[in-house]
């Protein structure tokens, strides 16, 4: 049973290019959460989607980052012309329902360097 | 909005020693979740244990035991006979028991866990 998958494990990228990161959630889980954790702090949400909807985007900056979770194919999260302030580690969780009960599986992360 | 303090930064323990991680949240909610996650230096995020906050009755998993008071708002982590691989960032988490916008977990700061021989 393959878990959340996220990749690539590392991503570099220099100032002003754009960063794709991927999630393909544990199977048959159909609600997909970013979270960002920067150095030496926690995971801060970013945004929740289930199939084909973003549900809650609340935790994510309104310029530069986008997400989409298709109905075939992993989650994207897509960071446009990054910054340095954009290094950190970005984790993908699934969980098999939206309530409250069902636990989010997280992925291993990306870790993203800005050069 | 919820919130989740974490007042240890870094806690140490001996091997076989007992210790405990603390945790307080703030929210209104009465219905909700609490969550211990354990990230080790390979960064995983790893689900140790889970408490209802409907239940009375601590949760329990192995060596891992919560100390859950709810009129507090506190959750604290008790490990027995520590040992080398505890050794990680420990996260405590809080989610609500509503559908949608609030599925969202809410994260600490985290506690780096250090297990000395």
């Amino acid at each position: 049973n393959a878990g959340v998958m996220q990749n690539p494990r590392h991503l570099v990228r220099r100032r002003g290019q754009e960063a794709r990161l991927r999630c393909s959630p544990m199977k048959g889980h159909s609600h997909v959460y970013w979270y960002r954790q920067l150095p030496e702090e926690g995971l801060k949400f970013m945004v929740y989607l289930q199939k084909e909807n973003i549900i809650d985007e609340s935790g994510m900056p309104k310029e530069r980052f986008s997400a989409e979770f298709p109905k075939e194919g992993p989650s994207i999260l897509r960071i446009q012309q990054v910054v340095r302030g954009d290094s950190a580690a970005y984790f993908c969780a699934s969980s098999l329902q939206g309530a409250g009960n069902q636990p989010q599986h997280f992925g291993d992360g990306t870790r993203l360097s800005i050069l | 909005a919820q919130t989740v303090t974490q007042s240890q930064p870094e806690m140490s323990v001996q091997e076989a020693e007992t210790v405990t991680l603390s945790c307080t949240y703030d929210t209104s909610e009465s219905d909700y979740y609490l969550f211990w996650y354990k990230q080790p230096p390979s960064r995983q995020m790893i689900l140790v244990i889970r408490q209802e906050a409907y239940k009375q009755q601590n949760a329990t998993e192995n060596r891992f035991s919560v100390n859950f008071q709810k009129a507090a708002k506190s959750f604290s982590l008790k490990i027995s006979d520590s040992q080398l691989g505890d050794a990680a960032m420990y996260f405590c988490a809080y989610r609500s028991a509503s559908y949608g916008t609030a599925s969202k977990l809410t994260f600490g700061t985290g506690t780096r866990l250090q297990v000395t021989l």
